[in-house]
């Protein structure tokens, strides 16, 4: 499957903790998104790379996240401390660059993370 | 900024019967919009995406919409349901043509379609 790769499926932790996910994009896409989704709401946006660079951070993307993609393929999303609040799903997307034309984002299957 | 609203948090349809969802955009500067499906346990796909060509739109499995302007609108619809178009469905914008990839998308809070038997 070439498809958006995101690890793990599924999360348990508890409150306090820290987590990491990854997430492995298309491997010709340069540009790589995360976003956050709860249940019965749509996505939101978190943060955007071209590349290794991280050109766009959220306001949701709170000092208790951060987010890498150290060689500018595989990316990862921490979250220090987490809360209640964080539970959620946690959907990395990604695109490749063309001038001129609209580019539509394929997205992975998600992290589903529940903090208890 | 940008906003999206779908005006059904929930439509049930007969198979073989047509579809319509609804979807309400404002952007600041000219949008591009888009819908994505998401079916359990799968990551969202995308159905269909206007960036300033066709006002109407032709996507994957029989859907189109049609982009209006002085609506502000961009229904989805479908001329007979499937079953398998039971799923929920996001209405998408962007501010902006041309390159859509170095901005965010703003999606809806999502239709869920039932396709009854």
């Amino acid at each position: 499957d070439t498809g958006v790769s995101q690890n793990p499926r599924h999360k348990i932790t508890k409150r306090g903790q820290n987590v990491t996910f990854r997430c492995d994009p298309i491997s010709e896409h340069n540009r790589l998104y995360w976003y956050r989704q709860t249940l019965g709401q749509g996505p939101e946006f978190l943060t955007y790379f071209q590349n290794e660079a991280q050109l766009e951070k959220s306001r949701l993307l709170s000092d208790r996240f951060s987010a890498e993609r150290p060689k500018g393929s595989f990316s990862t999303l921490e979250i220090q401390r987490t809360e209640q609040g964080d539970s959620a799903m946690y959907l990395c997307a990604s695109s490749p660059t063309r001038q001129g034309v609209g580019t539509e984002a394929f997205f992975g299957q998600g992290t589903r993370l529940t903090v208890v | 900024a940008q906003s999206v609203t779908q005006l059904d948090s929930h439509v049930s349809v007969s198979e073989g019967t047509p579809v319509l969802l609804r979807c309400n955009y404002s952007s600041s500067y000219s949008p591009s919009l888009f819908w994505y499906v998401q079916h359990p346990n799968k990551g969202l796909q995308l159905l269909l995406k206007y960036t300033s060509a066709a006002t109407l739109v032709k996507g994957i499995n029989g859907f189109e919409a049609e982009f209006k302007k002085s609506e502000t609108s961009f229904h989805l619809t479908k001329p007979s349901a499937h079953m398998s178009d039971a799923a929920e469905y996001f209405c998408v914008v962007t501010a902006g043509r041309g390159d859509t990839g170095r901005r965010a998308l703003t999606f809806g809070s999502g239709t869920r379609l039932q396709v009854q038997p």
